[in-house]
């Protein structure tokens, strides 16, 4: 498996702009996470699905946030309108359940709003 | 409800010279602990993991030993190189759900 796949890696666009990122879990896998990380706060869980049901959106910062998983194989995390603040690399990660699972992780999408 | 803490970073240290990392958690049960490790421009990658208590996780010659009577899942390496430089974080999982508690991460950089 080439493991979970995002894209783009890079994403730079204007404020005020509506910005989709993307992410194709590792295939089997039952949960889809969707972190974000900044120097400020760290690593962030946003939310987190299971079988393609949203299970924990309380990370989700704002109304502007929305994230969605219409089949197993792939998630998108849109933020609109975007803001300067929104700046910072996203992660996604896909997991196995059961006890002792590991997450893998994304090379994650770098974006910039200028 | 769950939390990892980590030591605070950055650490600093010279090739070759031996690394200690803290990590302690507060957890219900028995959960399973893992360190990741994140290169520069990268994802975060599973460097090891201990699934219960007094397991001792190894890879590329790091180690951690799952202590509950300490809550802890301290890394050490006894020979850092240049190439081990990244961020370390320290996490752990329930067996009810897949959900991973991450701690702050420790930024290491190791001088040659």
């Amino acid at each position: 498996d080439a493991g979970v796949i995002q894209s783009p890696r890079h994403e730079v666009t204007e404020m005020g702009q509506e910005v989709t990122l993307r992410c194709k879990p590792i295939s089997g896998h039952d949960y889809l996470f969707w972190y974000r990380q900044t120097m400020m706060r760290g690593l962030e869980l946003l939310i987190y699905f299971n079988n393609n049901v949203p299970i924990d959106d309380s990370g989700m910062p704002e109304d502007r946030f929305s994230a969605k998983m219409p089949n197993a194989s792939f998630s998108t995390l849109k933020i609109q309108p975007s803001e300067p603040r929104d700046s910072a690399v996203y992660f996604c990660a896909s997991s196995l359940s059961g006890r002792n699972t590991e997450a893998f992780f994304g090379q994650g999408t770098r974006l910039t709003v200028v | 409800g769950d939390s990892v803490t980590q030591m605070e970073g950055p650490v600093t240290l010279s090739e070759e010279a031996f690394l200690t990392i803290n990590c302690t958690y507060t957890a219900t049960g028995y959960p399973s602990l893992f360190w990741y490790v994140q290169y520069p421009g990268e994802g975060l990658q599973l460097l090891l993991k201990a699934t219960k208590a007094d397991d001792k996780g190894s890879n590329k010659g790091f180690e951690a030993t799952y202590r509950k009577e300490t809550t802890s899942f301290h890394l050490e390496k006894g020979s850092v190189q240049v190439s081990d430089s990244a961020v370390y974080f320290c996490a752990l999982g329930q067996t009810s759900g897949s959900r991973l508690t991450f701690g702050e991460g420790t930024q290491l950089t190791v001088n040659p």
